[in-house]
C-alpha cells in the first residue's frame, strides 16, 4: 500500500530534550516536506526537500532541523524543544513538480512541557 | 506572495442537501488549486485539484469544485451531503511559477458538520 508513515504518533517530552520524528514514504517520491498544524493557523511548512541531500527552509523553520540521506526518509529533529513547538506535525511527499498533489502521513502530536 | 482565504470557520448542512465550502485565493501568477479533507485523528487526504482545462473539477467521494478566475475562487461543492462528510476541509494554492519548493499555502480550514 502506498503510504507515508510517521513515528511516533504521540509524544510528550520536556523542554530541552532532543527528539526526532521519523517520516518514511514508499512511493519513490522526490519531494518531501514537514508541516505543523495549529488551531486557527492552518498548516505551515517547516522544511522541505526536493531530493536526496537537498533541503531548504519553509515558512517556520526556527528550532527545527532535517536531513535527507535516503530518498524514502525525511526525519524532523528538534534539538532543544520548547513549549511553543507543541503542535500537530505532518510529513508529506509528492512527485517532483508543482502540479502534483502531496500525500500526507497520519500526523504526530507533540507536547512539550 | 500567495494566500488562501476560507471565510467560514464552520458550515452546517442537513444530510441530503447540497453543500458549499468557500475558498478564495491570491497568487501573483497562475494557480494550482487543491482541496484536502481531514477526518478526526487522521492526516490530510487529497480530494481534487485544478491544474488547467475545464473549470469544473470532479474529485473523490462525489465532491467537485469550480475554478473561477475572475472571482479568484475555488469553492468545493457536493450535490447531496452525507453525515460521513463531516470533517475539516482545507483549500490550498500553489503558484505554478513558484520556485519556493512546491510549497502548498493552506487556508485555515472549514469545519463541515452534516446533521441527520
Amino acid at each position: 500500500e502506498a503510504q507515508v508513515t510517521q513515528n511516533p504518533r504521540y509524544l510528550i517530552t520536556v523542554t530541552g530534550k532532543k527528539l526526532t520524528v521519523t517520516c518514511s514514504q514508499n512511493m519513490n517520491h522526490e519531494y518531501m516536506s514537514w508541516y505543523r498544524q495549529d488551531p486557527g493557523l492552518g498548516l505551515r511548512q517547516i522544511y522541505y526537500s526536493m531530493n536526496v541531500e537537498v533541503t531548504d527552509k519553509g515558512d517556520v523553520p526556527e528550532g527545527y532541523k532535517v536531513s535527507r540521506k535516503e530518498k524514502r526518509n525525511f526525519p524532523l529533529i528538534l534539538e532543544s524543544p520548547s513549549p511553543n513547538q507543541t503542535s500537530l506535525y505532518f510529513c508529506a511527499s509528492s512527485k517532483a513538480g508543482t502540479s502534483y498533489e502531496q500525500y500526507f502521513g497520519p500526523g504526530t502530536r507533540l507536547t512539550v512541557t | 506572495a500567495q494566500s488562501v482565504a476560507q471565510p467560514e470557520d464552520q458550515v452546517n448542512v442537513a444530510e441530503g442537501n447540497p453543500l458549499t465550502v468557500k475558498c478564495t485565493y491570491s497568487v501573483s501568477g497562475n494557480p494550482y488549486l487543491f482541496w484536502y479533507v481531514q477526518y478526526p485523528n487522521r492526516g490530510l487526504q487529497f480530494l481534487l485539484k485544478y491544474i488547467t482545462g475545464d473549470n469544473l473539477v470532479k474529485g473523490s467521494y462525489g465532491f467537485e469544485a469550480e475554478f473561477n478566475k475572475s472571482q479568484t475562487s475555488f469553492h468545493l461543492k457536493k450535490p447531496s451531503a452525507l453525515v460521513s462528510d463531516s470533517a475539516l476541509y482545507f483549500c490550498a494554492v500553489r503558484d505554478r511559477g513558484s520556485n519556493s519548493g512546491y510549497a502548498l499555502n493552506f487556508g485555515k480550514g472549514t469545519s463541515l458538520l452534516v446533521t441527520p
